[in-house]
C-alpha cells in the first residue's frame, strides 16, 4: 500500500542554522505533497505544499523540493528561530483522482531550535 | 481557509460506551476526512466522509467501530463505538479545499481518554 517515510525523527539545531527534513513516497501516482507544522497540543497547520509539476517552491524562510524520479521531497528551513520548534509532518496525496485526495503522512520530525 | 470546529474538544469515557464527535465547517467543502493521532504519533486516516453515501474506510478501520455520517457539505460526525483504552487518542477532522488545489485543513481535534 501507500507509504511515506520521513527522516530524521528528531532534529536539533542552533538558532540561525538551517534544518532539512526528507521524505520518500511509494505511490508513483502521488501528485500533491504538503508539509504540516504541529505545535504541542495544537492542530496540524499547513505551511507549504508542492505539486508534481513543480520542482521547487519557496516561501520566505521555508522551501520545498521535489524529485519525482526518486520519489523524494524535502523541507528546508533557513535561519531557524526558536518558534520554529515543533513537529513537522510530510504527506503525499493523489489529489483529485478517485482516491479523493486522502493524505498519507510521514512519521513526523520533532525539530528543536536552541537559542 | 475554512473555519473548522469540533465538539467535544475533549472527553473522558468509560470502557464499553460510545462517543460521537462532531465536525462543523463554515462553508461548503468537497471532501471531509477523519484522522486519528495517538500520543506522540503521526496521523492515520480512518475514513473519507462522503456526502450522501457511506464513508470510505481505510484498512484496519470498520464501519461498526467507527460509524460516520455526512448529511451535508458542512457537517460530519464520527462515532467511536464500544470503546476500549486503546481508543484513547486525538481524533481530527479535515476538509479538502479543491478551490485551493487540494489543500487540506484540520479541525482542532477531540482528545479522547477511555478508562
Amino acid at each position: 500500500g501507500e507509504n511515506v517515510e520521513q527522516h530524521p525523527s528528531t532534529l536539533s539545531v542552533q538558532e540561525g542554522d538551517s534544518a532539512v527534513i526528507k521524505c520518500t513516497y511509494s505511490d508513483s501516482a502521488s501528485n500533491y505533497f504538503p508539509w504540516y507544522k504541529q505545535e504541542l497540543g495544537k492542530r496540524p497547520q499547513l505551511i507549504i505544499d508542492i505539486r508534481s509539476n513543480v520542482g521547487e517552491k519557496k516561501d520566505q524562510r521555508i522551501a520545498v523540493t521535489l524529485n519525482k524520479t526518486a520519489k523524494h521531497f524535502s523541507l528546508h528551513i533557513t535561519e531557524t528561530q526558536p518558534e520554529d520548534s515543533a513537529v513537522y509532518f510530510c504527506a503525499a496525496s493523489r489529489g483529485l483522482d478517485k482516491q479523493g485526495g486522502k493524505l498519507i503522512f510521514g512519521q513526523g520530525t520533532e525539530l528543536s531550535v536552541k537559542p | 481557509s475554512a473555519v473548522i470546529s469540533q465538539k467535544p474538544s475533549r472527553d473522558i469515557c468509560q470502557r464499553g460506551t460510545s462517543l460521537t464527535i462532531q465536525c462543523q465547517v463554515d462553508s461548503q467543502v468537497t471532501m471531509m476526512f477523519w484522522y486519528r493521532q495517538q500520543p506522540g504519533q503521526s496521523l492515520t486516516l480512518i475514513a473519507t466522509a462522503n456526502q450522501g453515501s457511506e464513508a470510505t474506510y481505510e484498512s484496519g478501520f470498520v464501519i461498526d467501530k467507527f460509524p460516520i455520517s455526512r448529511p451535508n457539505l458542512t457537517f460530519s460526525t464520527l462515532t467511536v463505538s464500544n470503546m476500549s483504552p486503546e481508543d484513547s487518542s486525538i481524533y481530527l477532522c479535515s476538509v479538502g479545499m479543491w478551490e485551493r488545489g487540494n489543500e487540506q485543513f484540520f479541525g482542532p481535534g477531540t482528545r479522547l481518554t477511555v478508562l
